[in-house]
């Protein structure tokens, strides 16, 4: 029963350094969304993806970029790590636009660059 | 104006007492509306979907007034396992999900 899951947990990155983020749904859920989250700030919707190869541009896109090459994965890609970016990343998850979907969120990643 | 509004707080109320949120959204065609829980930089986590007609789950209630485009949630006989930031949640039908940055509530002994 995992739900929404996130790897890596924890990561520490020097200036410049690139990685991935990936985020793993079970629910069979349509839609993916990668969000950040700042110290006193709300959630922030980074890129989300409607479907399997489909990606779009959130609020806060600009510094990374996406894919969903598979339903069930959604990976955040920082090509050259900025401090900027150090930050809380959250993955969530939710079926098509019904009625009442509620999101489905993994438990986060948290990133410093240095 | 935010599309999504709420007091940040924070509330502090003593253990047993009733709490009451409130959350403004400025979108009249926003169809979904949620309310979350968030611990401290945790993920967020669902509390309930709240419904026109209102609805209630165990000490929480929440209610919903689209003239007025508000909702609320009560939170009855406060728990110190209760402290969080509480989030409001809009969905318009689309993909896009609108937060609010959150109201702490902190409930002392």
């Amino acid at each position: 029963n995992a739900g929404v899951t996130q790897t890596p947990k924890f990561r520490v990155l020097k200036t410049g350094q690139s990685m991935t983020l990936l985020c793993a749904q079970d629910m069979n859920h349509e839609y993916m969304y990668w969000y950040r989250q700042d110290p006193g700030m709300g959630l922030r919707l980074i890129h989300y993806s409607v479907g399997e190869g489909t990606t779009a541009k959130g609020e806060v896109p600009d510094g990374y970029n996406v894919s969903r090459l598979k339903k069930q994965n959604f990976l955040l890609g920082l090509e050259s790590a900025a401090p900027s970016q150090t930050s809380v990343y959250f993955c969530a998850s939710s079926r098509l636009q019904g009625s009442g979907q509620p999101q489905h969120f993994g438990d986060g990643t948290r990133l410093s660059i240095l | 104006r935010k599309e999504v509004e709420q007091d940040p707080g924070p509330f502090n109320v003593p253990e047993g007492a009733t709490v009451a949120f409130n959350c403004t959204y400025s979108n009249s065609a926003s169809q979904s509306f949620f309310w979350y829980r968030q611990d401290c930089r945790k993920e967020p986590k669902l509390l309930m979907s709240v419904y026109s007609s209102g609805n209630e789950d165990g000490r929480f209630t929440a209610q919903l007034n689209r003239a007025s485009q508000y909702i609320s949630l009560l939170i009855r006989d406060s728990k110190l396992s209760d402290s969080a930031t509480y989030l409001c949640v809009v969905n318009d039908g689309t993909y896009k999900y609108i937060f609010g940055t959150g109201t702490r509530l902190k409930v002392l002994a």
